[in-house]
């Protein structure tokens, strides 16, 4: 177990809709980036953060947005949902390049 | 820019067999880190290796080894007398070093889909 943990594990929302996922780092990391996965292929890096700071995204439209808190837990936001953000999405927590350690989780569907 | 190949999509062995997992990396960097992660059905991915790109040297762990060669880019995975718990999706995956506060993102290959049949 990695001690990363992501809520909730799955989730079902309605195109048009907002979503916040969250994301429990490791004791001790201070680095939490967030990747989405679509079915088939390999994970796609969305954002990270680093002592609250976003640092660094990736092509992603503006209106996925996230949060890192004090205790280095982070939240993820998508507004206006549309279909192709179904997908598993990733958080992941490391100190610097010290290997990341994922969480499990969490699967959206979009209808 | 920075590229990861897994050309290999899907490879299926019998159990007891061996099996090797390719991957091609491109960088620019002159300091890198290259992973391999597993992601069986349950979907958390499972942190295996990390090799910074200084060190060339082989390792072993149990039944997994990694062969990585600069000179070729490329960073293969091999699992010897594999085992159904093996099945999984394989993902090769390259970072920059994050020195000076450079994003140190994971770019990953598409995975490679292990079936392992007993």
């Amino acid at each position: 177990e990695t001690g990363v943990t992501q809520s909730p594990t799955h989730l079902i929302k309605t195109r048009g809709q907002q979503v916040t996922l969250r994301c429990s780092s490791q004791s001790g990391h201070n680095t939490v980036s967030w990747y989405q996965q679509a079915l088939g292929q390999g994970p796609q890096f969305i954002f990270q953060y680093y002592r609250e700071e976003e640092n660094g995204r990736g092509n992603f439209p503006p209106r996925f947005s996230g949060l890192q808190f004090p205790n280095y837990s982070s939240e993820l936001n998508v507004n206006a949902l549309e279909l192709d953000d179904s997908a598993l999405y990733l958080c992941a927590s490391s100190w610097g390049t010290v290997e990341a350690f994922f969480g499990q989780g969490t699967r959206l569907t979009v209808v | 820019a920075q590229k990861v190949t897994q050309a290999q999509t899907e490879i299926s062995v019998v159990e007891k067999e061996d099996v090797t997992l390719d991957c091609v990396y491109e960088t620019r960097d002159t300091t890198y880190y290259l992973f391999w992660y597993k992601q069986p059905p349950s979907g958390e991915l499972v942190f295996l290796i990390r090799r910074n790109s200084f060190d060339e040297q082989n390792e072993i762990s149990g039944r997994y080894s990694w062969n990585f060669q600069k000179s070729t880019s490329s960073f293969n995975f091999t699992i010897t007398a594999s085992q159904v718990v093996d099945s999984a999706v394989y993902f090769c995956a390259l970072s920059r070093d994050s020195y000076g506060g450079a994003t140190n993102k994971l770019i990953f290959g598409t995975g490679t889909l292990l079936a392992v049949q007993p």
